[in-house]
């Protein structure tokens, strides 16, 4: 069965670096999206994407993130200064064209930012 | 402002017993309303969704009921099993938006 792929498992970096977070969606998908899950919190929607451009973004999604489809397979999130706050479980999620709900979520990439 | 959540935090469950899972929300403009699993180490998985133009919608074993009276929305597994140990979330959508909303989770343990 088709899946979403993230990579990696786990980041850590240090406050003010930048980390790009890697997602493979599955391949005849076309809307993407990331969402973060603060340990022990809600999910939150950050971000969608389709058509090669931001669809949808959250008040969480400010000028310090940025997404990309740099090719016809991969989906990426940046964060360019990382603060403490980031710390958080991000997952890639995407969809055929239909049912907004059915969105098929990645593992995720446990980042830690000491 | 909008919200969904969850009344109780942890369920546990007899495996066999049937298991119910509430969650309230306070958007009424919502269109959908869905129902996510989530295991330990994985991603959201999507269950089972409810227009909300229902009242109740079943599925494999899962039961969703809508009540918009009192913007309540409830999970009913049958004959819970002990793959059905995860943490569920309710989460609300509307037509013409990519965002959907979580609630926080409902941890359901399942006893043998």
């Amino acid at each position: 069965e088709p899946e979403v792929t993230q990579t990696p498992s786990h980041q850590v970096t240090q406050m003010g670096q930048e980390v790009i977070l890697r997602c493979v969606p599955i391949s005849n998908h076309l809307y993407f999206y990331w969402y973060r899950q603060i340990l022990g919190q809600k999910v939150e929607f950050l971000v969608s994407f389709y058509n090669n451009e931001i669809s949808e973004k959250s008040e969480i999604f400010d000028d310090q993130f940025s997404v990309e489809r740099p090719d016809g397979s991969n989906f990426t999130l940046k964060i360019r200064s990382t603060k403490l706050e980031d710390s958080a479980m991000y997952f890639c999620a995407s969809r055929q064209d239909g049912g907004i709900y059915e969105q098929y979520f990645g593992p995720g990439t446990r980042l830690t930012v000491t | 402002g909008e919200s969904v959540g969850l009344h109780l935090p942890t369920l546990s469950v007899q495996e066999g017993d049937n298991s119910i899972i509430n969650c309230a929300y306070s958007n009424s403009a919502s269109d959908y309303f869905i129902w996510y699993k989530q295991e330990s180490g994985k991603g959201p998985q999507f269950i089972i969704d409810i227009r909300s133009n229902m009242d109740k919608r079943q599925g494999q074993r899962v039961t969703v009921l809508l009540n918009k009276t009192v913007k309540h929305l409830s999970l009913q597994i049958a004959a819970t099993q002990p793959g059905d140990s995860a943490v569920y979330f309710c989460a609300e959508n509307r037509v013409g938006y990519q965002k959907v909303t979580f609630g926080t989770g409902t941890k359901l343990q399942v006893i043998p």
